[in-house]
């Protein structure tokens, strides 16, 4: 059974702390992503991966940056948590090409900056 | 700019009625849709898609139609049934992305034994 496993379900940080959110993907996918979840905003790409080492900026990359140092592995890393960042963090992958068989979700991460 | 917009947040239907979610696009590059499925406290999980080759495509209960000249898509569903309340969101994919998906803003949808 493919999995997107995130290390955590649950975080609650302090404003200007430096923040780790991990994802695992079993399945060999070349393609790993990173969505934020918000009420009325829908899912919201913060960056993507085609490669290891290899990262792209998306629709609202600022105050985010990522890591992929194997193919396996995505990180989200928020340099200095503020309060509108706190929200649910969706990590997703798929087989690179084309037609499109869907991303894998994993079950997020409901994050709390205070 | 929200290129794929789902303009109900909410939708209510009696169990074994349809139950038909919309979504529009602005952008005439998108040439891939789906659809998922998400419940409370778990990632959302692919549904349904649709090649824009195609006006339709059908999976169970579960049936997207694409009108690629009005820019929309609609999920039917038939019979709607109490296990497939949850949100349900559009995505889309231009043909020149890779796999970078665009998704809408999600409908809640209810089904009312």
């Amino acid at each position: 059974d493919v999995k997107v496993t995130q290390s955590s379900r649950y975080l609650v940080k302090r404003t200007g702390e430096k923040v780790f959110l991990e994802c695992v993907q079993d399945m060999d996918h070349e393609n790993m992503f990173w969505y934020r979840q918000d009420p009325g905003l829908g899912l919201r790409l913060i960056y993507f991966s085609y490669d290891v080492k290899m990262k792209e900026k998306g629709d609202i990359p600022e105050g985010y940056s990522v890591s992929r140092e194997k193919k396996e592995r995505f990180s989200l890393i928020l340099e200095s948590a503020s309060t509108n960042q706190t929200s649910m963090y969706l990590c997703a992958s798929s087989f690179g090409g084309r037609p499109n068989y869907g991303y894998t979700f994993g079950s997020g991460t409901r994050l709390t900056v205070v | 700019d929200q290129q794929v917009k789902q303009n109900s947040p909410s939708l209510s239907v009696q169990e074994g009625r349809i139950s038909i979610l919309n979504c529009d696009y602005t952008n005439s590059m998108f040439d891939y849709f789906l659809w998922y499925k998400k419940y409370p406290a778990e990632g959302p999980t692919f549904l349904i898609s649709i090649s824009s080759i195609k006006d339709k495509n059908e999976d169970g209960r579960f049936t997207v139609f694409l009108n690629k000249s009005a820019k929309h898509l609609s999920l039917h569903i038939v019979p709607s049934q109490p296990g497939d309340s949850a949100v349900y969101f559009c995505a889309a994919e231009p043909e020149t992305s890779g796999s970078r998906l665009t998704f809408g803003e999600g409908t809640q949808l209810t089904v009312n034994p």
